[in-house]
């Protein structure tokens, strides 16, 4: 079954400092991967995918299909980077069907 | 532009009582979704439709039922409500290719006493 998995809650970092929230996923085909964001009292939001290769904010992320990896990384971190991050899977075109991981949330102290 | 939009956005029910989420989005998407948002579960797929009459079933559909009459609309019902069912319920569309974006309403917080 395809899952995704962050293995962090909670990830504290002071300000200037570099961040990396991890997300593995598990799937034998070919996935789509995302980064969405929920800033406090705010609604989800698409922070980047992979199929666009994009930086946004600051932040990239990129796929490696030998680790199954879909780290998101930001070399100095903002305080308001600080929210809940959500990494998530779609496999399929025909369904749209998105699978989203446990989240972590990132506190950047100042 | 709406976009997503949720009603009610907080709800206390008491058990075995039903109700209604109502989700409408005016951007024309087939996929239309429901997830449950719970502390240290992340989101998980309640139900979803990729188009009018379709829908089908995600990773936690149990006590839950949905219908897609039109395109813009997407109710969840929860006919005897349960104190497990109290969490945050989000409604998410989007157009039905691989690799787009999904958009979501701003949630609706449901309390099952």
């Amino acid at each position: 079954a395809q899952r995704v998995t962050q293995p962090e809650k909670l990830l504290s970092v002071f300000k200037g400092a570099p961040v990396e929230l991890k997300c593995n996923y598990s799937y034998s085909g070919s996935p789509e991967l995302f980064w969405y964001v929920q800033y406090s009292r705010q609604r989800l939001q698409l922070l980047l995918r992979h199929i666009s290769r994009e930086s946004i904010k600051g932040f990239t992320a990129d796929l490696n299909k030998g680790e199954t990896s879909f780290h998101l990384k930001k070399p100095f971190a903002q305080e308001e980077d600080s929210a809940m991050y959500y990494c998530a899977l779609s496999f399929s075109s025909n369904t749209g069907k998105l699978i989203f991981g446990q989240g972590t949330t990132l506190q950047v102290k100042p | 532009n709406a976009g997503v939009t949720q009603t009610p956005k907080f709800q206390v029910l008491k058990t075995g009582q039903s109700m209604t989420l109502q989700c409408a989005q005016d951007m024309n998407h087939e996929y239309m979704s429901w997830y449950r948002q719970d502390p240290g579960m992340g989101l998980r797929l309640i139900h979803y439709s990729v188009g009018a009459g379709i829908t089908d079933q995600g990773e936690v559909p149990n006590g839950y039922n949905v219908s897609r009459s039109t395109t813009e609309d997407f109710p969840l019902r929860l006919l005897s409500a349960a104190p497990s069912q109290t969490s945050v319920y989000f409604c998410a569309s989007g157009p039905l290719s691989l690799g787009n974006t999904i958009y979501f309403g701003e949630g609706s917080w449901l309390t099952v006493v």
